[in-house]
């Protein structure tokens, strides 16, 4: 695809429910990282993926946040048991990422806005 | 681990005019790389500007320049000749210059609300 893609753009859940967002990465690109935006604050790390293993999972707030990434392209965060701490929109961005090389642009998509009640 | 504080949350400027978003940051790292990002209100993050730490010289793009100022970690934006297209959120970010993996993550500030006055 042209960009990075997420849905659903905009989600509403109840309390207590789960919910799993979706990332379509560009294409060909081996990286792909989940942020955390709340509101009033700026972007949180959660995880990031080579391939499809997750080499640093240190952002994501507690176990009920997961994620996977299957056949090195589509990844979906799930949130368990959701609260209302956990409104917020989440970005997911993705590069090309090779050994050696020292940086890779990430692109980002237009994140979904999720918004537990 | 590091850290990047944006002081200002929100700014304003008059449409033509030149204004300067402040960042600084705190790392133990010698070798890093800087980033001012743009997220208008499809939320979705624009690459404004990037610098290298060790490059003395400041980057510019088109209207757009930073003034890094290494030894007192500071990182700060400006933009020349306004347009109304510029009003946005801007967050800076910082990534480790390390180059192995699980090192590129990006560090955000909490962003500056940039309006732009007609």
């Amino acid at each position: 695809g042209a960009g990075v893609s997420q849905s659903p753009s905009n989600k509403v859940t109840e309390k207590g429910k789960d919910v799993e967002l979706r990332c379509d990465p560009i294409s060909g690109h081996t990286a792909l990282y989940w942020y955390r935006q709340s509101l009033g604050q700026g972007l949180e790390f959660l995880i990031y993926f080579q391939g499809n293993s997750a080499p640093d999972k240190s952002g994501l707030p507690s176990d009920r946040f997961s994620a996977e990434r299957t056949g090195g392209s589509v990844s979906t965060l799930t949130i368990q048991r959701t609260q209302q701490e956990d409104s917020a929109v989440y970005l997911c961005a993705s590069s090309f990422r090779t050994s050696g090389v020292t940086y890779n642009e990430q692109f980002f998509g237009p994140g979904t806005r999720l918004t537990v009640l | 681990a590091q850290t990047v504080t944006q002081s200002q949350p929100e700014m304003s400027v008059q449409e033509a005019e030149t204004v300067t978003l402040s960042c600084t940051y705190d790392t133990s790292e010698s070798d890093y790389y800087l980033f001012w990002y743009k997220q208008p209100p499809s939320r979705q993050m624009i690459l404004v500007i990037r610098q290298e730490a060790y490059k003395q010289q400041n980057a510019t793009e088109n209207r757009f320049s930073v003034n890094f100022q290494k030894a007192a970690k500071s990182f700060s934006l400006k933009i020349s000749d306004s347009q109304l297209g510029d009003a946005a959120m801007y967050f800076c970010a910082y990534r480790s210059g390390l180059t192995n993996f699980g090192n590129e993550k990006l560090t955000f500030g909490t962003g500056t609300r940039l309006t732009i006055i007609p």
